[in-house]
């Protein structure tokens, strides 16, 4: 089946430090990448969409200059939590989708980075 | 607004009996519906989906679901539950208008005592 991976799956920083977070297919393309913030005991919020070479999409309220994006391969995706805050301690799941946009061709989840800022 | 609610915060369930956790959604048309399981510190496992066709879809691990179009329900299933089936579980809608923007609920706990 389709596996999607992150990395790291723990990291703890400073207040004022950036983060990086890596989210990998491993056996297959993705063309579209999505990464999902959830609070503790809360739902899944979508943070923004970004396809393999173009900028990311991102929903509102998420602020685009603090939470950077990069989808530089079809197999790659980045987050980068700039000048990190407490308020930004989450846990951040990313998911992949490989083909073009249809019913069937569903997300594929990562495991998830969470992040404790001190 | 599109919305997913799941009423139940959490579920407790005897091993070997049947459990339901329910899910509510509001969307307009006719949406994909998922359910998807989360161990602790995990990622999101997809359990079953709802595209077209028959109401009852079955899943992993011997979960189904039942589309009710007029209830506007997606209600999770199992016949006999493990102790193992312990997990948080999310209820999700794709709206076919959008991309592929998911809308989850606030998640069920399901707790199955031995």
């Amino acid at each position: 089946g389709a596996v999607v991976s992150q990395h790291p799956s723990w990291v703890i920083c400073k207040s004022g430090t950036s983060v990086k977070i890596e989210c990998r297919s491993l056996d297959f393309q993705a063309t579209t990448m999505f990464w999902y913030r959830q609070f503790p005991k809360q739902s899944l919020m979508l943070m923004a969409t970004s396809n393999e070479g173009s900028k990311a999409t991102y929903e509102q309220g998420v602020e685009k200059d603090k939470f950077l994006i990069n989808h530089a391969s079809l197999t790659l995706s980045t987050l980068t939590v700039t000048s990190a805050h407490p308020e930004d301690s989450s846990f951040y799941i990313c998911s992949a989708r490989t083909g073009l946009l249809g019913p069937y061709n569903e997300q594929f989840f990562g495991p998830g980075t969470r992040l404790t800022v001190l | 607004a599109q919305s997913v609610a799941q009423p139940e915060d959490q579920v407790n369930v005897a091993e070997g009996n049947p459990l339901t956790v329910k899910c509510t959604y509001s969307v307009s048309g006719n949406p994909y519906l998922f359910w998807y399981v989360q161990y602790p510190n995990r990622g999101l496992q997809f359990l079953l989906k709802y595209i077209t066709g028959d109401n009852l879809v079955k899943g992993s691990y011997g979960f189904e679901a039942e589309f009710n179009k007029s209830q506007t329900s997606f209600h999770l299933k199992k016949p006999s539950a493990l102790v193992s089936d312990s997990a948080l579980y999310f209820c999700a809608v794709r709206d076919r208008r959008d991309t592929d923007k998911l809308i989850f609920g606030t998640g069920t706990r399901l707790q199955v005592f031995p």
